[in-house]
């Protein structure tokens, strides 16, 4: 089976701070990809990436950074946190054009 | 612009109640659609996937069918741990981003 985890179930930053939302996945599959899930809005792509050290903007990319330095591994960054990003975030990995699979997400809330 | 618009947004079933969840999409190219089963708290979790109009797929009580226009989630027999937000999405001639439709809120009643 597919694993893809993500370092936190729950996190409470401040406002400011920089956050790190790790996600980790044991296929060796090439795509990765940021998702946040509000409620009215569904899930929303944040930045995904296709190979190492490649990475591609997606819908809401503004206030986010991504990493991918090693194939299973795709970190989001929140640079200076603020209110507005309180959200479920979602990782997820897929191989070509096949099913993508889904982490636990992490509920962020930022006060 | 790639649409993905799911219907009901909401649905109260009995158990045992049969319905269909819709999902119907504007993507040219279809490469892909995808249904997702979601419980509250957690990640989506792969159900379906679906490439061409006429192909079916069956798993226990779910039944996932792909027209042209629009795919179809049919629920027989439902029981109260159906009860979940479905979700769809599509995958755009382009690339490999999928794009979810907002989901349906099922609930079961026993």
């Amino acid at each position: 089976d597919v694993k893809v985890t993500q370092s936190s179930r729950y996190l409470v930053k401040r406002t400011g701070e920089k956050v790190f939302l790790e996600c980790v996945q044991d296929m060796d599959h090439e795509n990765m990809f940021w998702y946040r899930q509000d409620p009215g809005l569904g899930l929303r792509l944040i930045y995904f990436s296709y190979d190492v050290k490649m990475k591609e903007k997606g819908d809401i990319p503004e206030g986010y950074s991504v990493s991918r330095e090693k194939k299973e591994r795709f970190s989001l960054i929140l640079e200076s946190a603020s209110t507005n990003q309180t959200s479920m975030y979602l990782c997820a990995s897929s191989l070509g054009t096949g099913e993508a699979f889904f982490g636990q997400g992490t509920r962020l809330t930022v006060v | 612009e790639d649409q993905v618009t799911q219907s009901p947004e909401a649905l109260r079933l009995q158990e045992g109640e049969s319905s269909s969840l819709n999902c119907s999409y504007t993507v040219s190219g279809l490469r892909g659609l995808f249904w997702y089963r979601q419980d509250p708290g957690k990640g989506p979790e792969f159900l379906f996937t679906l490439y061409s109009a006429g192909e079916e797929k069956e798993k226990e009580r779910l039944k996932a069918t792909l027209t042209k226009k629009e795919s179809f989630l049919h629920i027989t027999a439902p029981k109260p741990e159906d009860s979940a937000t479905y979700l769809c999405a599509v995958r755009i001639p382009s690339g490999s981003r999928l794009t979810f439709g907002e989901g349906t809120q099922l609930t079961v009643n026993p």
